[in-house]
Formats: C-alpha cells, sequence, structure tokens
C-alpha cells in the first residue's frame, strides 16, 4: 500500500475554497486515489475517486498531476456542516479491500 | 434508503467480560468489513467476509477476537475478556463485493465500546 502524507489541520471560513494536498509518492501503477470525509460520531463516506486529471462530482473535486505522486482534494464555498476529518487514501482498489486510513487531515470551518 | 446500521452504538463493558457487536450490511452487499478506530486516529482493518465466510482476518489483534456472518447477511463481532486497550469504535462496512472492479465501502455509525 502507497504511504500517504497530509496535513493534521486546516482552518478555513465560510464560502471559502478548501484545498487539501495529498502527498504519496510511491504510488504504484495499479493504484487509486481516493477520498473520505468522517463527521464526528458516524463512520466515514466515500467522497470522490480517481486515478489521473481531474475528477469532479456534486461534492469535490480531485486534481491529480500526471506524475500521480500528490492530489489535491477541492472542497467549493464550505459551509460550517463541511467541519470533519479528510482522508486521503491510495490502493489498488480492485483488488485491496484493506482501506489505510491515516490519521486525516481535520478540517474546521469558521462562520 | 437503509444504509449500513449497528448495535448498539454505545457498549460499557467491565475488564474481563464478554461482548459482541451486530453489524446490518446494506441488503444485497456481499461483502461486509471489520474496522477498529481509535482516539484520534483512521480506522483500522480488522477482518474481510465475502459472504458468509471470512476472506481475510490478518488484523484481528489476537484471538479474543472473532467475527461470524452465518447467513452471509448480519454479522456479529465477538470479544472476549476484553481488556481496557480494547476501548475503542468498532466500525462496520459493506460492499457490493464485486471483484476487479472500484468496489466502495459504505460505513455504518460505528459502536463505542468502553471497557472500564
Amino acid at each position: 500500500l502507497a504511504k500517504t502524507t497530509q496535513p493534521i489541520s486546516m482552518d478555513s471560513y465560510e464560502g471559502q475554497e478548501v484545498n487539501i494536498t495529498c502527498s504519496h509518492n510511491n504510488i504504484a501503477t495499479n493504484d487509486y486515489i481516493t477520498w473520505y470525509q468522517q463527521f464526528p460520531s458516524q463512520g466515514p463516506r466515500f467522497i470522490i475517486q480517481g486515478y489521473k486529471t481531474k475528477v469532479t462530482n456534486e461534492v469535490a473535486s480531485l486534481f491529480i498531476p500526471a506524475d500521480r505522486k500528490s492530489s489535491t482534494l477541492s472542497l467549493p464555498r464550505v459551509s460550517l456542516s463541511d467541519t470533519a476529518v479528510y482522508y486521503c487514501l491510495v490502493g489498488d482498489i480492485s483488488n485491496d479491500y484493506k482501506l489505510s486510513f491515516g490519521a486525516g487531515t481535520t478540517v474546521t470551518v469558521r462562520a | 434508503g437503509a444504509g449500513v446500521s449497528q448495535t448498539p452504538s454505545n457498549k460499557v463493558t467491565e475488564k474481563g467480560k464478554y461482548v459482541e457487536l451486530r453489524c446490518d450490511p446494506i441488503s444485497g452487499h456481499t461483502a461486509l468489513y471489520w474496522y477498529r478506530q481509535s482516539l484520534g486516529q483512521g480506522p483500522e482493518f480488522l477482518i474481510y467476509f465475502q459472504g458468509t465466510g471470512a476472506a481475510d482476518d490478518s488484523g484481528l489483534p489476537n484471538d479474543r477476537f472473532f467475527a461470524v456472518r452465518p447467513e452471509g447477511s448480519v454479522s456479529t463481532l465477538k470479544i472476549q475478556r476484553t481488556e481496557r486497550g480494547d476501548s475503542a469504535v468498532y466500525l462496520c462496512a459493506s460492499s457490493w463485493g464485486t471483484s476487479g472492479d472500484l468496489d466502495t465501502q459504505y460505513f455504518g455509525p460505528g459502536t463505542r465500546l468502553t471497557v472500564l
């Protein structure tokens, strides 16, 4: 499993864009990049997944440069309810069911 | 629609007691996973079921931990002779279990176990 490094915490204000960068220097060819979100007293929730370039859904965007050694999760116009822990995971999702979570990034959105 | 449910939501027990934690996966999901999350950490894999069988139990910390899924749906995580170090949130997840595909895991809210 590729090791990931992401900031421990980030602060933001309502309406701002939040970008969380995750480093994964030893990502393998078959590895995908997946982000999960976890609110207090809840289990993690899948946000977005990608392999290369850019992926966008109704919640977030994921930017992956050509070398795939890092990725950036972008949360547009955050609100107080986006306060959560965000986890970056890297692995061969097609045959690697053991999700490997690090400590994640605690994002705090203030009014 | 119904997601993954776990009962109880909280369990307080005394050191040395036996506990059972239950997970009801999303209907139709053949794969089921248990994770354990300590305070301030991300979830750690414990065991994976494909149908009724435990396909991978390499994450179980020791033989006090055991899990079953007798009918391929509901699963029970069993912990014998509980220790204070077992205190954590136990998370269950399920997925369609499709191999060779991106198989998203859906998590339940967890059971917070406190061993006094």
